[in-house]
């Protein structure tokens, strides 16, 4: 059972490039989630999704897109990437569907990115 | 709305020593808490949380954790420290939001130190 596996591990972009973060769970999870942590700031939520086709903004969504049309599958997209991205993001997967928070998430390795 | 703090961004004990880690919470609704665990280069896993019920619960690696509503608290103990111990811990609290879903709010972390 791989749980959820993120992909690449390790990115450099250059500023305005574009690039997705691919995760993906096996777990039959409904919610997903994409953080991004920072030192001393620790998991800011970037998106998240209850269910495939539903998404939602978190704490940061700023430069940053999702989809979910699988409920396997939630991808994280950077537009146009900045150096304020520079950030080592996770996605994490949770089951139960709207009302079920008591649950724990399942995190992936993370993806440590750099925008120079 | 939902916050977490985490009182002290580095702890250091000496090897068998108690392990004190503080998290304190705010939430308009019954809390769950959440205690995780990282080890550098990995992603997150769950040390222990709670729901409902008993207000101490145990966690895996001898750890637990005391709910005081009064306090908003939910600090994590060790009896006795290990070398292994030294990590990153979080601490998380989950709750509802207006769309229907629900999301987990991170606090910043602590690292851990563990003297020989």
């Amino acid at each position: 059972n791989a749980g959820v596996t993120q992909t690449p591990k390790f990115q450099v972009l250059k500023t305005g490039q574009s690039m997705t973060l691919q995760c993906a769970q096996d777990m039959n999870h409904e919610y997903m989630s994409w953080y991004r942590q920072d030192p001393g700031m620790g998991l800011r939520l970037i998106h998240y999704s209850v269910g495939a086709g539903i998404t939602d903004q978190g704490e940061v969504p700023n430069g940053y897109n999702v989809s979910r049309s699988t409920t396997e599958d939630f991808p994280l997209r950077l537009l146009s990437a900045a150096p304020s991205q520079t950030s080592v993001y996770f996605c994490a997967s949770r089951p139960g569907q709207g009302g079920v928070w008591d649950t724990e998430a399942f995190f992936g390795q993370g993806t440590r990115l750099t925008v120079v | 709305a939902q916050s977490v703090t985490q009182l002290g961004s580095h702890v250091s004990v000496s090897e068998g020593a108690l392990v004190l880690l503080r998290c304190n919470y705010s939430s308009s609704v019954p809390p769950y808490l959440f205690w995780y665990v990282q080890y550098p280069n990995q992603g997150l896993q769950l040390l222990l949380k709670y729901t409902t019920g008993a207000t101490l619960v145990k966690g895996i690696n001898g750890f637990e954790a005391e709910f005081k509503k009064s306090e908003t608290s939910f600090h994590l103990t060790k009896p006795s420290a290990h070398m292994s111990d030294a990590a990153e811990y979080f601490c998380a609290v989950s709750g509802p939001v207006y769309t229907g879903g629900f999301k987990t709010i991170f606090g910043a972390g602590t690292r851990l130190f563990v003297k020989a």
